[in-house]
């Protein structure tokens, strides 16, 4: 499964974006961007995923570049309950276990 | 069930005893995972159940770690003769089924400490 590298720490003031990057630069063709994140205590929790398009739901949005080499996940209007560790997975889409490998992610702090 | 249900939420052992973590998974669902997470790091894969067959154990540590799921619903995890690097938090997910598009969805987790 392709690696993913995010930075590992992150600020953004309450009410505004958070853009949060992530490098995937060897994922192959069907392989799935996953983004979860975690709370302090608290299983993952799903947050979107795409293949090649971008995509949205109540959440957030996932922005995938053209050659799929990187993504943004972009939490349109932060709180302070989105503190929180986020990952970046990549996962195979077919004929595999479909197991997610996490890395370190990224601890976003949203500061008031 | 609506969620996915891990218990005992907490548990403390004497190192050398033997434990066991339960999962209920979301009805229905084909695909069961068990991860440990260790303090401070992210989850690690320890195995996968598509219904009753174990596909796929190559992250469990040792082979003081087994994993059931005899009638392809709840699962057990099993540490026996737990030592202090079993501490951590094990989490269960389940998904519709093994495909990668379809989304995991994890429990609280059972926090295992182990004296």
């Amino acid at each position: 499964d392709a690696k993913t590298t995010q930075p590992p720490s992150m600020d953004c003031a309450e009410g505004r974006a958070a853009n949060l990057p992530c490098n995937h630069s060897t994922i192959s063709g069907n392989e799935y961007v996953y983004w979860y994140r975690q709370i302090h205590s608290q299983g993952p929790q799903y947050i979107i995923h795409g293949l090649k398009n971008n995509e949205t739901n109540e959440m957030a949005s996932l922005i995938i570049t053209e050659d799929r080499k990187s993504s943004t996940l972009i939490l349109p209007h932060a709180t302070l309950r989105d503190t929180a560790v986020y990952y970046c997975i990549v996962r195979v889409g077919s004929g595999n276990t479909g197991k997610l490998i996490f890395g370190q992610g990224t601890t976003l702090q949203v500061k008031p | 069930g609506a969620g996915v249900s891990q218990s005992p939420r907490y548990k403390v052992a004497k190192r050398g005893q033997d434990v066991a973590l339960r999962c209920d998974p979301i009805s229905g669902h084909v695909s069961l995972f068990w991860y440990q997470q260790a303090l401070g790091q992210g989850p690690e894969f320890l195995t996968y159940f598509q219904n009753e067959a174990q596909l796929d154990k190559s992250g469990l540590p040792s082979d003081r770690f087994f994993a059931e799921r005899p009638e392809g619903s709840v699962s057990t995890l099993k540490i026996q003769r737990t030592q202090q690097e079993d501490s951590a938090v094990y989490l269960c997910a389940s998904s519709l089924t093994g495909a990668g598009a379809n989304v995991l969805t994890f429990g609280a987790g059972s926090r295992l400490t182990v004296l």
